[in-house]
């Protein structure tokens, strides 16, 4: 029952733009919480993508990048490669929930 | 450079409890991070399950607060997770993560492998 919705799949070709939303409300991402985004390859851990809405970690390409408005926060893979072929999960945290960190339900990129 | 690995039995039987360790090591357990349970069930998204700190000081889901437990053992530089009262619905990956201590905000900066856990009889 997350309290985060990303849509289940999106698919581009290679060297496109694909942006994946997380829609939230007031009480997580609208009410100014930090929003992160993990990648988790083919049968791996996840792995830390971006940070505080739109900070990419050392080592992560700059074609990965974030955005947040009001209640939703965007992912945006841009230059699309193979290797970007993923699932990817945004977090961040809701004062209903006492502060809890919560997930998004997930989306599976596909590279076509 | 830290790096975190998960144990435990991969088979726990319904009603029972599901005990797993995370061992830390190229750190130290005492830094000033915290500490992370998260679970995937097959198919389906993440999940936080709570976090330590090495003092002991705790914070649980409120969805399974009252059957989770995470423990601290500095001597052994780990920590531990106890889910009690099982059901299948408590099948995952269970990974355990470090909290970042500022260089990224909170996010969950390193991860275990996961271990799978199946609850069946």
């Amino acid at each position: 029952q997350s309290v985060l919705t990303q849509p289940p799949s999106l698919s581009g070709a290679p060297g496109q733009r694909v942006t994946i939303s997380c829609t939230g409300s007031s009480s997580n991402i609208g009410a100014g919480y930090d929003v992160h985004w993990y990648q988790q390859l083919p049968g791996t851990a996840p792995k830390l993508l971006i940070y505080g809405h739109n900070n990419r970690p050392s080592g992560v390409p700059d074609r990965f990048s974030g955005s947040k408005s009001g209640t939703s926060a965007s992912l945006a893979i841009t230059g699309l490669q193979a290797e970007d072929e993923a699932d990817y999960s945004c977090q961040s945290y809701d004062s209903s929930l006492s502060g809890s960190r919560v997930f998004g339900t997930g989306t599976k990129v596909t590279v076509l | 450079q830290v790096q975190l690995q998960e144990s435990g039995p991969g088979l726990v039987k319904p009603s029972g409890t599901l005990s797993l360790t995370c061992a830390v090591s190229g750190g130290s357990i005492s830094s000033s991070n915290w500490w992370s349970w998260i679970r995937q069930p097959p198919g389906k998204g993440l999940e936080w399950i709570g976090e330590i700190y090495h003092s002991g000081s705790t914070k649980y889901n409120p969805s399974l607060k009252s059957r989770v437990t995470i423990s601290v053992d500095k001597s052994k530089n780990q920590f531990s997770l106890k889910l009690s009262s099982v059901t299948a619905a408590d099948t995952a990956v269970y990974y355990c993560a470090r909290i970042s201590a500022g260089s990224y905000l909170d996010a969950l900066d390193i991860w275990g492998q996961g271990t799978m856990v199946t609850v069946s009889s």
